[in-house]
């Protein structure tokens, strides 16, 4: 049973670039969360999405945007990259009626140069 | 609003010593939960514990105990006898009833000297 996989593992860009980072969710999880992680801190919830849609969102600018496909895997897309957008993205995905425990896959590291 | 604090930012202990990691809570809910998770060097958060606020119970597992206390609004993490293997940094967490995000605390990074 495969768990939370995400890719890529790291990725630099350039300040101004557009990124997208992916994540499946764990077998039979239909719930993803994204988080953003900056170095020494604790993860901050950026988005989730349920049956296609974003069903809340944290304190994020619209920047960061997302998308949730028919097999539950997810994008996140961050446009405009700013040199504080350097961070690890975390993926989390929730079992079907399970909505507290989230599973979290091994992260994007992200460098903004 | 939701908030969890871990007050300790580094701990370091000698292995096999016993370590205990502070985690305090605020929320406005009388339904939420609590979660304990592990974050090795390689970034993955490993899903420790879940403990719902209507369960004071404390647990055990192997090496890992936990003590929720509602009238002190804390959920502390005891590790005994601890293994190198052991060193990461630990997070405490809560989601409340009205919504699917986890609030993290900072961490606390726990060094397990040879």
């Amino acid at each position: 049973d495969a768990g939370v996989t995400q890719s890529p593992t790291h990725l630099i860009k350039t300040r101004g670039q557009q990124v997208t980072l992916r994540c499946s969710p764990k077998s039979g999880h239909d719930t993803v969360s994204w988080y953003q992680q900056a170095l020494g801190q604790g993860p901050q919830f950026i988005f989730q999405y349920y049956e296609e849609e974003e069903r809340q969102r944290g304190n994020f600018p619209d920047r960061f945007s997302g998308h949730q496909f028919p097999n539950y895997s997810s994008e996140l897309n961050v446009n405009a990259l700013l040199l504080g957008d350097s961070a690890l993205y975390l993926c989390a995905s929730i079992g079907i009626g399970q909505q507290e425990t989230q599973y979290f896959g091994p992260g994007t590291r992200l460098l903004v140069l | 609003a939701q908030k969890v604090t871990q007050a300790q930012t580094e701990i370091s202990v000698v292995e096999k010593e016993d370590v205990t990691l502070d985690c305090v809570y605020e929320t406005r809910d009388t339904t939420y939960y609590l979660f304990w998770y592990k974050q090795p060097p390689s970034g993955e958060l490993v899903f420790l514990i879940r403990r719902n606020s209507f369960d004071e119970q404390n647990e055990i597992s192997g090496r890992y105990s936990w003590n929720f206390q509602k009238s002190t609004s804390s959920f502390n993490f005891t590790i005994t006898a601890s293994q190198v293997v052991d060193s990461a940094v630990y997070f405490c967490a809560l989601i409340d009833d009205r919504d699917d995000k986890i609030i993290f605390g900072k961490g606390t990074r726990l060094h397990i000297l040879p």
